[in-house]
């Protein structure tokens, strides 16, 4: 799978937007974007994913850049349970047929001021 | 409901010993996974299960065993031979092959101190 560029951290006040960056200028055709958050002592937990098209759901948006090399997660109104590590993770799901094993980096570290 | 569960939540051993992290889903999922995470990094594949009866080495098997006798449990063994085991370990699944699934659920996971 190819590789992702995040920023190690960031913080971000209550109740307003998050945007987390992340790079991924090898990606091939076939990679979905998906991102995870993991909260502390915790299990990750699947957030959203995207192939081309920008996402929504009940947790975020997933906006994806048109050449598909960076794509950013929106947290549209923070909350204190959002404290969490953000995974962007890149997965093939035509040459890694069998394998459904994902690759996760360090993340971002997200913190949320009060 | 339906998820994972993962036993003990914290576990200590001493050097030397084997010691088996358990982990069950009731969510009929065909396909179990266990990862490693050190404090600060992200997670590492350990072994990978997509059937009953049939798993596969991830990227950091040498020290770790796995069995798949039922598809509802994936217990983990750490053996003697790993050199370094104090981690925290998350035991995943996903729905089958066929359906090509987005979504891992993950376990809450345990950890593991060797004293």
């Amino acid at each position: 799978d190819a590789k992702t560029t995040q920023p190690n951290s960031m913080e971000s006040n209550e109740e307003e937007p998050v945007h987390l960056p992340c790079n991924h200028s090898t990606i091939s055709g076939t990679d979905y974007i998906h991102w995870y958050r993991q909260l502390p002592s915790q299990g990750p937990e699947y957030v959203i994913h995207g192939l081309t098209s920008n996402v929504n759901n009940r947790m975020a948006s997933l906006a994806i850049a048109e050449d598909r090399k960076s794509s950013t997660l929106i947290l549209h109104r923070a909350t204190l349970r959002d404290a969490a590590v953000y995974y962007c993770i890149l997965r093939d799901f035509i040459s890694n047929f069998g394998n459904e094993k994902l690759t996760f980096g360090t993340g971002t570290r997200l913190t949320i001021i009060p | 409901d339906g998820g994972i569960t993962q036993s003990p939540k914290y576990l200590f051993r001493k050097e030397g010993q084997n010691v088996t992290l358990s982990c069950e889903q009731n969510l009929n999922h065909d396909a179990m996974y266990w990862y490693r995470q050190d404090p600060g990094q992200g997670l590492r594949l350990i072994y990978y299960s997509q059937i009953v009866n049939d798993f596969q080495k991830g990227d950091i098997a040498e020290g770790y065993s796995v069995s798949r006798e039922k598809k509802e449990s994936f217990p983990l063994t750490v053996t003697s031979a790993q050199k370094n085991p104090t981690a925290f370990y998350l035991c995943a699944s996903t729905l089958g092959l066929a359906e090509r699934p987005h979504e891992q659920f993950f376990g809450p996971g345990t950890r593991l101190t060797v004293l």
